[in-house]
């Protein structure tokens, strides 16, 4: 099982409907779980992070964090064409300081 | 301000050559963080600097693979003997401290070995 998993899509979603990603991590003792946007071709830049359980809402974006199920997602709302890109989950365990990211979600935004 | 920056972006080497690839981290910034990307995955972490005390190298490969940041600084990941499953993106990224701050990629080296 790996560390950190995400399903790695495609994801199509039309414009301005609400994008779901999704994401498990195995490691009880995460500590920090990080939202990083890819563009083809460009380095991770981040999204959102987000340390403690409940929601974090930053503009169109919203993290869910939920430790007991080891989950965290996060919502797009309104999506645009400019939101085509790869979505990767990252968390950081106890103690470390690396992160361990998913495979990525690619997600597509039909205009 | 000036983010992270990484050189050369592109580098192709042919198989057995040594290569070296440049961080420039966020002025200031403590930690520094090599990753390495394969087409389609995720970054994977290759090695942490916290100043100039490698704190952590479990994940370099091989023994080809060696980093220094010996100013607390700029950082080189050195790849001895190329290999064709070395050919991927390089990524470095900084943070400004050593709690599990945010980290903040430079653009990446594509390595290419042919």
């Amino acid at each position: 099982q790996k560390e950190v998993e995400q399903n790695s899509g495609p994801l199509s979603v039309p414009e301005g409907a609400i994008a779901s990603l999704n994401c498990t991590y195995s490691d009880r003792v995460s500590q920090s779980f990080f939202w990083y946007r890819q563009y083809s071709g460009k380095s991770p830049e981040l999204i959102m992070s987000i340390y403690s359980n409940g929601d974090k809402e930053d503009g169109r974006f919203t993290a869910q964090l939920n430790k007991a199920s080891q989950y965290v997602s996060l919502l797009i709302r309104d999506s645009q064409p400019s939101d085509s890109a790869t979505y990767l989950c990252a968390v950081i365990t106890q103690g470390a300081q690396k992160l361990v990211f998913g495979q990525g979600t690619r997600l597509t935004i039909n205009p | 301000g000036a983010g992270v920056s990484q050189s050369p972006r592109y580098k192709v080497a042919k198989r057995g050559q040594d290569v070296a690839l440049r961080c420039d981290p966020i002025s200031g910034h403590v930690s520094l963080f090599w990753y390495q990307q394969a087409l389609g995955q995720g970054p994977e972490f290759l090695t942490y600097f916290q100043n100039e005390a490698q704190l952590d190298k479990s994940g370099l490969p091989s023994d080809r693979f060696f980093a220094e940041r010996p100013e607390g600084s700029v950082s080189t990941l050195k790849i001895q003997r190329t290999q064709q499953e070395d050919s991927a993106v390089y990524l470095c990224a900084s943070s400004s401290g050593t709690n599990q701050e945010t980290q903040y990629f430079g653009p990446g080296t594509r390595l290419l070995v042919l």
